[in-house]
């Protein structure tokens, strides 16, 4: 019930292609839900959260999409550019205190020209 | 404001050694985290610390692995006798002291562990 479930493991998308990554939960207490984007040799970095209580949130080229009844979401990344391609993990956890993380294994992406 | 700085960035130990891993948090940050990330797996938690206590530690090992976050200094965390398993990326992240909702975890560039 801790576990959050990501795919696809690895992805290649053209540039200027849409990346999408998904994500799943069982734990109904779940109710923040971050993504990190990781580079080689680096330590993750948040890229956008998001609550349940919107469907979708936006920044930039990223938007996260929310549904939950069906306990999932996912990361899309539009117009996907070489120094796109990293790791990324979604991640999950209650919203109040700062209560540890819930990682996904990872995707790795890799954008080419 | 520095980052979230660990180190060493890179430690090697022979079996049975001890690795120490420091953290030092972002300044004001008084909520520590460690993770271990193992090839081509996830961030898996280990413990939750804050000044002189320990929160969480459901995700450390039984044996051979303590944390711990002084009054004054940086978080360590200590693994014992080491064995070839332990090979893994060690990463550090802090958050600011809770004011209500949730606050983003900061991440450290990591110590990458290899034990031989």
């Amino acid at each position: 019930q801790q576990q959050v479930k990501q795919s696809p493991q690895s992805l290649i998308v053209q540039k200027g292609g849409i990346s999408i990554i998904n994500c799943a939960y069982e734990n109904t207490a779940f109710d923040y839900f971050p993504w990190y984007q990781q580079f080689p040799g680096k330590g993750p970095a948040l890229l956008i959260a998001i609550r349940p209580d919107v469907s979708e949130k936006k920044e930039g080229r990223f938007t996260i999409s929310f549904n939950k009844s069906a306990k999932q979401f996912s990361l899309h990344i539009m117009d996907s550019q070489p120094g796109d391609s990293a790791t990324y993990f979604c991640a999950a956890s209650p919203y109040s205190g700062n209560t540890p993380l819930v990682f996904g294994k990872g995707t790795r992406l890799s954008v080419i020209a | 404001n520095a980052g979230v700085m660990q180190n060493p960035r890179h430690l090697v130990r022979r079996r049975g050694q001890e690795a120490r891993l420091r953290c030092s948090p972002m300044k004001g940050h008084s909520h520590v985290y460690w993770y271990r990330q193992l090839p081509e797996e996830g961030l898996k938690f280990m413990v939750y610390l804050q000044k002189e206590n320990i929160i969480d530690e459901s995700g450390m090992p039984k044996e051979r692995f303590s944390a711990e976050f002084p009054k004054e200094g940086p978080s360590i965390l200590r693994i014992q006798q080491v064995v070839r398993g332990d090979s893994a990326a060690y990463f550090c992240a802090s958050s600011p002291r809770l004011a209500g909702g949730r606050e983003t975890q900061y991440f450290g560039p990591g110590t990458r562990l290899l034990v031989l």
